[in-house]
């Protein structure tokens, strides 16, 4: 079965201290990996995506994610931490289905609190 | 929220009521979603559409209906509702572009959301 893991409900880390969100995938074919993010009473805004290319890529607000086949692993990480960073983050794979190629499964999310 | 608009944005209502959210979009986009979000589930997709009045199941289409007549709405019916139906409701679009054979957007940009609450 097609499926994403976010093993961590929360991640906890002070600010200017370096981050990591961890997500694992299961998938038929080649994957295509997102990020998104969620702050409180709004909708997920898309930060990264993996297609194909470089196994490192860079998203908005500082974020990456490094996309390791072996490990079938996309875990996000950032330098350093911002207390305006703390927010829920979904991992998202896409998987085909029917007629339409764009269906995205996500993970179930990591709520991400950097401290003062 | 990239040109969507989800209406309306909270409501209250009695189970066995019947109830439809709406999705409106201006980005001309072919692909719509609706999914709902419950603590301990991520987003889980309800229906999609892959054009005018073409439509599909996703994984947790029991209880709901959908139906797109023009390519900027796509509406969430729940024929009568229960309280399992609780929940926030957020709908999606993306656009698929080809670039040498290879799907290079796939991107899907979401709305703000219905809380919806069924008493």
């Amino acid at each position: 079965a097609q499926s994403v893991a976010q093993p961590e409900d929360q991640v906890n880390v002070a600010e200017g201290n370096p981050l990591t969100v961890k997500c694992t995938y299961s998938v038929s074919g080649n994957p295509y990996l997102f990020w998104y993010v969620q702050y409180p009473n709004r909708g997920l805004q898309f930060l990264l995506k993996y297609i194909t290319g470089d196994n490192l890529v860079k998203g908005s607000y500082g974020f990456e994610a490094e996309f390791n086949k072996s490990q079938t692993s996309f875990h996000m990480k950032k330098p350093s931490a911002l207390v305006s960073d703390s927010a829920l983050y979904f991992c998202a794979v896409r998987v085909s289905y029917g007629g339409a190629t764009n269906k995205l499964i996500f993970g179930t999310g990591t709520l991400l609190a950097v401290q003062p | 929220d990239a040109g969507i608009t989800q209406s309306p944005r909270h409501k209250v209502t009695e189970t066995g009521t019947p109830v439809t959210l709406r999705c409106h979009q201006t980005e001309n986009h072919r692909y719509m979603y609706w999914y709902r979000q419950d603590p301990g589930h991520g987003l889980r997709l309800i229906h999609y559409s892959y054009g005018v009045k073409d439509t599909d199941k996703g994984e947790v289409s029991d209880g709901y209906s959908v139906s797109r007549s023009k390519t900027e709405d796509f509406l969430l019916t729940l024929e009568s509702a229960t309280s399992s139906q609780t929940s926030v409701y957020f709908c999606a679009i993306s656009e698929t572009s080809t670039s040498g054979g290879t799907l290079a957007k796939n991107i899907q940009y979401f709305g703000a959301g219905t809380r919806l609450s069924v008493l």
